[in-house]
């Protein structure tokens, strides 16, 4: 099977940066992806990350660390629409399917 | 828009009964998930198509089937309905059996009495 770890909530300031961690265990892999969610509403795809290192798509970055069995997302110049949650979703071998995190709630203070 | 359509968006029943959710992947994909959400819960994977044939299977339970048809488009039902199955009922596609990227629609809220 697969599970995966981030934490429940962060909090952080309008204009900042924040990080949120995921760790995963999983038998095989082929890679890391975060999705933003806003209450009620579909998640969306943010980023994917197959192999190690960074991605950035504008003012998100996702990175990846496979012997680690870490990655993470990092928002930039937060803004309050960013104010969701984000799940981490990992792929592994066999028959798993992609299976997400429990979501980490994001609030942005003025 | 995702592309991804899900019917009906809203639906209440009572406990015991049977319903069918509904999804129409995006124009060309060939992969269909379906993901179950409860109150404040994460994304619980129930089931994967790819191509009509079943691809992977999550903890979907025994009363929970579903299929994709040869036009692509999917269906879960959802038998004896328990008060525990009320929540929100997603269907995702993309074009790939393993890639990261889905697409999700906009999700069937299902409300058990």
């Amino acid at each position: 099977g697969q599970s995966l770890e981030q934490p429940s909530e962060v909090t952080a300031v309008e204009g900042a940066i924040v990080q949120i961690n995921c760790t995963y265990q999983t038998s095989g892999f082929y890679g890391l992806s975060w999705y933003q969610q806003h209450d009620g509403g579909a998640p969306t795809f943010l980023s994917y990350n197959a192999l190690d290192g960074l991605e950035e798509t504008g003012r998100f970055s996702s990175f990846l660390s496979r012997s680690d069995s870490y990655g993470y997302l990092l928002l930039q110049e937060l803004q309050m629409k960013d104010s969701a949650s984000y799940f981490c979703a990992v792929r592994g071998g066999g028959a798993d399917g992609l299976t997400f995190g429990k979501g980490t709630h994001l609030i942005i203070q003025p | 828009d995702s592309g991804v359509t899900q019917t009906p968006k809203h639906l209440i029943t009572a406990t015991g009964q049977r319903v069918t959710l509904r999804c129409s992947p995006r124009s060309g994909d060939l992969s269909v998930y379906w993901y179950q959400q409860s109150l404040d819960q994460g994304l619980q994977f129930l089931i994967q198509y790819y191509n009509g044939e079943e691809r992977a299977k999550g903890n979907i339970l025994e009363r929970f089937s579903a299929q994709q048809f040869p036009d692509l488009h999917s269906e879960l039902n959802l038998s004896s309905l328990e008060l525990g199955d009320s929540a929100l009922y997603f269907c995702a596609s993309t074009g790939g059996p393993n890639t990261g990227e889905l697409f999700f629609g906009e999700g069937s809220r299902l409300t058990v009495l």
